[in-house]
């Protein structure tokens, strides 16, 4: 069946250095997520994507955060400057039209 | 600011016995409800999305009831096993059609016990 899948599963980084994370969707899908989760907290939308651009992002998503999706099937998130704050798990979802939110197994993201 | 909340946290259930937990959700401009079950280290797995009030799903021991109404749903697992264990999710989306981003609740913790 088919699956979302995430990498790395964890990435550690120092504060003010950038990360990708990237996330290979369900191949004949058509709008693109990413969420986090802080620790003991809900998870929370960061943005979604279709047709090449951003749909909609929430009031997470600053300057600090990209996404894109370069080729036909990797989709990423970028944050240009991490903070402490941004450790958290990061998941990414994919859906066809009007149907389910599927996700990935998410990036575990530790900022020291 | 939109505020999910499920309830209880967290559960214990023993090994056959029947449960279930709540979501409860603005019911303004409300477009659908979603269920994931979500293990430790895997990807939270989508059980049920529903829009309209009234709607029931059912997945094996597993169901759902939707109340567009007055905002909230129940889960319902029936004679539960220890596979059952997992933290459960509910999510409810507004806009509608396009890429909606999903309004998550905390969860609720269940455990199963033999």
């Amino acid at each position: 069946e088919p699956e979302v899948t995430q990498t790395p599963s964890h990435q550690v980084t120092q504060m003010g250095q950038e990360v990708i994370l990237r996330c290979v969707p369900i191949s004949n899908h058509l709008y693109f997520y990413w969420y986090r989760q802080i620790l003991g907290q809900k998870v929370e939308f960061l943005v979604s994507f279709y047709n090449n651009e951003i749909s909609e992002k929430s009031e997470i998503f600053d300057d600090q955060f990209s996404v894109e999706r370069p080729d036909g099937s990797n989709f990423t998130l970028k944050i240009r400057s991490t903070k402490l704050e941004d450790s958290a798990m990061y998941f990414c979802a994919s859906r066809r039209v009007a149907d389910t939110q599927y996700f990935g197994p998410g990036t575990r993201l530790t900022v020291l | 600011i939109l505020n999910v909340e499920q309830s209880p946290q967290s559960l214990h259930v023993q090994e056959g016995d029947s449960t279930n937990f709540t979501c409860s959700f603005p019911s303004s401009n409300f477009y659908a409800l979603h269920w994931y079950r979500w293990e430790t280290a895997k990807s939270p797995e989508a059980l049920f999305v529903m829009t309209l009030n009234g709607d029931e799903k059912k997945k094996g021991r597993i169901s759902a009831t939707l109340n567009t109404k007055e905002g909230y749903s129940y889960l319902y697992i029936k004679g539960s096993q220890p596979e059952d264990s997992a933290t459960y999710l509910c999510a409810s989306s507004y806009s509608g059609g396009g890429a909606d981003g999903l309004t998550f609740g905390k969860g609720t913790h269940l455990i199963i016990q033999p």
